[in-house]
């Protein structure tokens, strides 16, 4: 049983391009969490997803960020029109069925703009 | 209302002793407490949870302990090793809902 895949590991943008973050959660689990990690920090909380829905989006910035889970396919976490503040490591978790007992998390993407 | 605060933000602790990180919350609706442990370059990984209705649970070298009327929980390692040299974050969760996260511990285990 895969864990929580995240891919690419490693992107780098130039200030003004899009980022496109993928993730697919665990076998069986369709609640998605996003967090974001800055360097030296914790992990901040962006949005909670189930297939098709935004179910908290609270800690995503009001503009450039959005996200989606369709009902085929991974997770994408989109950020458009990249700034230097964006540079950060971001993960995506997954839970089972009944939120949140455990959640799994991914190996993050870190995103470098330059 | 929703944050955990955590400490200390770094910890130096000699092969063989015991390291203890704390964390304190004040949203009394939180209902899981985990620690995760993070690696550099790796994602978080759980470590050990609990629900506030035990005081402690303890899974190998591992023990949180819980103080409900204090809103407090603490991770204690035993025996710390070299390889615990790690990034530790307690987390804080009310059902249905998502984590919240404290700062971080980074534990340094001396040889």
């Amino acid at each position: 049983n895969a864990g929580v895949m995240q891919n690419p590991r490693h992107l780098v943008r130039r200030r003004g391009q899009e980022a496109r973050l993928r993730c697919s959660p665990m076998k069986g689990h369709s609640h998605v969490y996003w967090y974001r990690q800055l360097p030296e920090e914790g992990l901040k909380f962006m949005v909670y997803l189930q297939k098709e829905n935004i179910i908290d989006e609270s800690g995503m910035p009001k503009e450039r960020f959005s996200a989606e889970f369709p009902k085929e396919g991974p997770s994408i976490l989109r950020i458009q029109q990249v700034v230097r503040g964006d540079s950060a490591a971001y993960f995506c978790a997954s839970s089972p069925t009944f939120p949140n007992t455990e959640a799994f998390f991914g190996q993050g993407t870190r995103l470098t703009v330059v | 209302q929703q944050q955990v605060k955590q400490s200390p933000q770094s910890l130096i602790v000699q092969k063989g002793g015991i390291s203890i990180i704390n964390c304190a919350y004040e949203n009394t609706a939180f209902d899981y407490f985990p620690w995760y442990q993070q690696f550099p370059g790796k994602g978080p990984a759980l470590l050990i949870a609990i629900r506030p209705d035990v005081s402690e649970k303890k899974e190998g070298r591992f023990t949180i302990s819980f103080n409900k009327s204090a809103k407090q929980f603490s991770l204690h390692i035993m025996d710390s090793q070299p390889g615990d040299s790690a990034t530790y974050f307690c987390a804080a969760e009310t059902s249905g809902s998502r984590l919240t996260f404290g700062e971080g511990t980074q534990l340094t285990v001396n040889p």
